[in-house]
Protein backbone atom coordinates (compact mmCIF):
# COMPACT_ATOMS: atom_id res chain seq x y z
CA UNK A 1 0.00 0.00 0.00
CA UNK A 2 1.85 2.98 -1.37
CA UNK A 3 2.24 6.25 1.50
CA UNK A 4 1.03 9.39 1.40
CA UNK A 5 3.12 11.18 -1.56
CA UNK A 6 4.01 14.97 -1.40
CA UNK A 7 5.74 16.75 -4.22
CA UNK A 8 7.52 18.45 -4.97
CA UNK A 9 10.00 17.53 -2.53
CA UNK A 10 11.90 20.67 -2.78
CA UNK A 11 10.76 24.46 -3.88
CA UNK A 12 12.38 27.14 -4.22
CA UNK A 13 10.44 30.76 -5.23
CA UNK A 14 10.63 34.53 -4.94
CA UNK A 15 9.11 36.92 -2.78
CA UNK A 16 5.60 37.54 -3.91
CA UNK A 17 4.97 34.23 -6.30
CA UNK A 18 2.80 32.15 -5.62
CA UNK A 19 3.23 28.22 -5.26
CA UNK A 20 1.01 24.98 -5.09
CA UNK A 21 1.77 22.13 -3.43
CA UNK A 22 0.40 18.53 -4.10
CA UNK A 23 -0.59 15.88 -1.32
CA UNK A 24 -1.78 12.37 -2.31
CA UNK A 25 -3.21 10.25 0.64
CA UNK A 26 -3.46 6.68 1.11
CA UNK A 27 -5.61 4.65 -1.18
CA UNK A 28 -8.92 5.24 0.62
CA UNK A 29 -8.05 7.88 2.91
CA UNK A 30 -10.56 10.58 2.68
CA UNK A 31 -9.21 12.86 5.49
CA UNK A 32 -6.15 15.32 4.74
CA UNK A 33 -4.75 17.92 7.18
CA UNK A 34 -1.67 20.24 6.47
CA UNK A 35 0.94 21.51 8.52
CA UNK A 36 3.91 23.84 8.56
CA UNK A 37 6.59 23.12 10.26
CA UNK A 38 9.22 25.48 11.03
CA UNK A 39 12.39 25.84 13.40
CA UNK A 40 10.63 28.89 15.47
CA UNK A 41 7.45 27.87 15.56
CA UNK A 42 7.13 24.30 15.24
CA UNK A 43 4.69 21.99 13.87
CA UNK A 44 1.22 24.40 13.10
CA UNK A 45 -2.15 22.90 11.73
CA UNK A 46 -2.89 24.76 8.50
CA UNK A 47 -6.47 23.26 7.47
CA UNK A 48 -8.15 19.59 6.93
CA UNK A 49 -10.24 18.78 4.20
CA UNK A 50 -12.45 15.77 4.37
CA UNK A 51 -14.50 14.84 1.58
CA UNK A 52 -13.64 17.95 -0.70
CA UNK A 53 -14.89 20.07 2.70
CA UNK A 54 -12.72 22.45 4.61
CA UNK A 55 -13.29 20.84 7.55
CA UNK A 56 -11.10 23.29 10.02
CA UNK A 57 -8.81 26.26 9.45
CA UNK A 58 -5.79 27.39 12.01
CA UNK A 59 -5.00 30.48 12.58
CA UNK A 60 -3.26 31.45 8.92
CA UNK A 61 -3.44 34.41 6.97
CA UNK A 62 -5.86 34.24 3.63
CA UNK A 63 -3.02 33.48 1.48
CA UNK A 64 -2.71 29.97 2.07
CA UNK A 65 -5.85 28.02 1.02
CA UNK A 66 -6.42 24.47 -0.08
CA UNK A 67 -8.64 22.10 -1.84
CA UNK A 68 -9.53 18.84 -1.97
CA UNK A 69 -10.60 16.73 -4.91
CA UNK A 70 -12.86 13.66 -5.44
CA UNK A 71 -10.21 11.43 -5.07
CA UNK A 72 -9.30 12.90 -2.28
CA UNK A 73 -5.87 14.03 -3.64
CA UNK A 74 -5.39 17.71 -2.05
CA UNK A 75 -3.73 20.88 -2.73
CA UNK A 76 -2.51 23.73 -1.14
CA UNK A 77 -1.65 27.30 -2.01
CA UNK A 78 0.00 30.11 -0.86
CA UNK A 79 0.40 33.31 -2.24
CA UNK A 80 2.28 36.60 -2.38
CA UNK A 81 5.22 34.50 -0.66
CA UNK A 82 6.90 36.47 1.62
CA UNK A 83 10.25 35.43 3.11
CA UNK A 84 8.48 33.36 6.84
CA UNK A 85 6.68 31.40 4.21
CA UNK A 86 9.68 29.21 3.87
CA UNK A 87 9.31 25.73 5.69
CA UNK A 88 8.72 22.25 5.55
CA UNK A 89 4.70 21.75 4.52
CA UNK A 90 3.75 18.46 5.93
CA UNK A 91 0.63 16.68 4.82
CA UNK A 92 -1.41 13.86 6.35
CA UNK A 93 -3.96 11.44 6.03
CA UNK A 94 -6.17 9.32 7.78
CA UNK A 95 -9.51 7.34 6.99
CA UNK A 96 -11.82 9.83 8.82
CA UNK A 97 -11.11 12.83 10.67
CA UNK A 98 -7.74 13.37 12.00
CA UNK A 99 -8.11 11.96 15.51
CA UNK A 100 -7.27 8.36 15.21
CA UNK A 101 -3.83 7.63 13.51
CA UNK A 102 -2.87 9.97 10.46
CA UNK A 103 0.02 9.13 8.34
CA UNK A 104 2.19 11.93 7.39
CA UNK A 105 4.42 12.30 3.70
CA UNK A 106 7.83 13.44 3.55
CA UNK A 107 7.06 16.92 3.49
CA UNK A 108 7.92 19.67 0.83
CA UNK A 109 10.29 21.85 1.73
CA UNK A 110 9.70 25.55 0.60
CA UNK A 111 12.56 28.35 0.41
CA UNK A 112 11.08 31.71 0.26
CA UNK A 113 14.22 33.82 -1.37
CA UNK B 1 -7.57 24.42 23.05
CA UNK B 2 -5.11 22.27 23.59
CA UNK B 3 -1.50 22.97 24.36
CA UNK B 4 1.05 20.21 24.91
CA UNK B 5 5.11 21.10 26.28
CA UNK B 6 8.05 18.92 26.32
CA UNK B 7 10.80 20.36 28.53
CA UNK B 8 13.74 18.30 26.74
CA UNK B 9 14.86 20.48 23.92
CA UNK B 10 17.69 17.22 23.59
CA UNK B 11 18.23 13.97 25.18
CA UNK B 12 21.64 11.73 25.04
CA UNK B 13 21.56 8.02 25.73
CA UNK B 14 23.88 5.35 25.66
CA UNK B 15 23.25 2.37 22.59
CA UNK B 16 20.93 -0.13 24.39
CA UNK B 17 20.23 1.92 27.63
CA UNK B 18 16.64 3.13 28.42
CA UNK B 19 15.72 6.80 27.73
CA UNK B 20 12.18 8.15 29.00
CA UNK B 21 11.04 11.36 26.85
CA UNK B 22 8.71 13.94 28.79
CA UNK B 23 5.29 15.39 27.91
CA UNK B 24 3.04 17.09 29.48
CA UNK B 25 -0.19 18.85 28.03
CA UNK B 26 -3.26 20.88 28.99
CA UNK B 27 -7.37 20.16 27.42
CA UNK B 28 -10.72 21.01 28.44
CA UNK B 29 -11.54 17.94 26.22
CA UNK B 30 -12.29 14.97 28.54
CA UNK B 31 -11.83 12.87 25.54
CA UNK B 32 -8.74 12.96 23.45
CA UNK B 33 -6.08 10.91 22.15
CA UNK B 34 -2.04 11.46 22.76
CA UNK B 35 0.90 10.54 20.17
CA UNK B 36 4.43 10.29 20.01
CA UNK B 37 5.31 10.93 16.55
CA UNK B 38 9.46 10.44 15.64
CA UNK B 39 11.09 12.48 12.96
CA UNK B 40 13.85 11.14 11.46
CA UNK B 41 16.54 13.12 9.10
CA UNK B 42 13.88 12.15 6.51
CA UNK B 43 11.54 14.26 7.52
CA UNK B 44 8.73 12.19 7.53
CA UNK B 45 6.70 12.12 10.62
CA UNK B 46 6.25 8.63 11.97
CA UNK B 47 3.57 7.68 14.57
CA UNK B 48 5.57 5.74 17.39
CA UNK B 49 2.75 5.05 19.86
CA UNK B 50 -0.84 5.96 20.53
CA UNK B 51 -3.10 6.36 23.68
CA UNK B 52 -6.98 6.79 24.30
CA UNK B 53 -7.78 9.00 27.18
CA UNK B 54 -10.20 7.05 28.40
CA UNK B 55 -8.10 4.05 28.72
CA UNK B 56 -6.21 3.44 31.91
CA UNK B 57 -3.54 1.10 30.47
CA UNK B 58 -1.04 2.00 29.03
CA UNK B 59 -0.08 1.76 25.45
CA UNK B 60 2.58 -0.52 24.49
CA UNK B 61 4.28 -0.80 20.78
CA UNK B 62 7.78 -3.22 21.20
CA UNK B 63 10.21 -1.56 22.86
CA UNK B 64 8.68 1.89 23.36
CA UNK B 65 6.02 2.52 26.20
CA UNK B 66 4.09 5.80 27.80
CA UNK B 67 3.78 6.16 30.81
CA UNK B 68 0.02 8.29 31.10
CA UNK B 69 -0.85 10.46 34.00
CA UNK B 70 -3.86 11.79 33.28
CA UNK B 71 -4.92 13.45 36.56
CA UNK B 72 -1.04 15.16 36.12
CA UNK B 73 -1.80 15.19 32.30
CA UNK B 74 1.72 14.43 31.78
CA UNK B 75 2.80 11.45 29.17
CA UNK B 76 6.24 10.11 28.84
CA UNK B 77 7.60 7.87 26.28
CA UNK B 78 9.86 5.26 26.89
CA UNK B 79 12.44 3.69 24.52
CA UNK B 80 13.80 0.51 26.13
CA UNK B 81 17.50 -1.32 24.68
CA UNK B 82 17.80 2.01 22.37
CA UNK B 83 18.92 1.42 19.07
CA UNK B 84 20.97 3.64 16.22
CA UNK B 85 18.01 4.42 14.69
CA UNK B 86 15.66 5.66 16.88
CA UNK B 87 18.14 8.63 16.85
CA UNK B 88 15.70 11.12 15.56
CA UNK B 89 13.17 14.47 16.15
CA UNK B 90 10.53 12.94 19.13
CA UNK B 91 7.24 15.25 18.87
CA UNK B 92 4.48 14.86 21.66
CA UNK B 93 0.68 15.97 20.06
CA UNK B 94 -2.42 15.52 21.26
CA UNK B 95 -6.37 15.60 19.60
CA UNK B 96 -9.83 15.42 20.72
CA UNK B 97 -11.59 12.19 20.62
CA UNK B 98 -14.10 13.51 16.90
CA UNK B 99 -10.72 15.68 15.73
CA UNK B 100 -10.58 19.55 16.76
CA UNK B 101 -10.28 22.53 15.02
CA UNK B 102 -6.84 22.99 15.43
CA UNK B 103 -6.06 19.36 14.09
CA UNK B 104 -3.18 17.49 15.78
CA UNK B 105 -1.46 19.95 18.39
CA UNK B 106 2.36 19.01 18.73
CA UNK B 107 5.14 19.93 21.19
CA UNK B 108 8.32 21.64 20.37
CA UNK B 109 10.42 18.43 20.20
CA UNK B 110 12.74 16.39 22.01
CA UNK B 111 16.08 15.83 19.94
CA UNK B 112 17.55 12.17 20.85
CA UNK B 113 20.93 11.33 20.44
CA UNK B 114 22.29 7.76 20.49
CA UNK B 115 25.59 7.27 21.73
CA UNK B 116 27.60 4.60 20.27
Amino acid sequence: KAGVTQTPRYLIKTRGQQVTLSCSPISGHRSVSWYQQTPGQGLQFLFEYFSETQRNKGNFPGRFSGRQFSNSRSEMNVSTLELGDSALYLCASSTTVMNTEAFFGQGTRLTVV
Amino acid sequence: AQTVTQSQPEMSVQEAETVTLSCTYDTSESDYYLFWYKQPPSRQMILVIRQEAYKQQNATENRFSVNFQKAAKSFSLKISDSQLGDAAMYFCASTPRGGGADGLTFGKGTHLIIQP
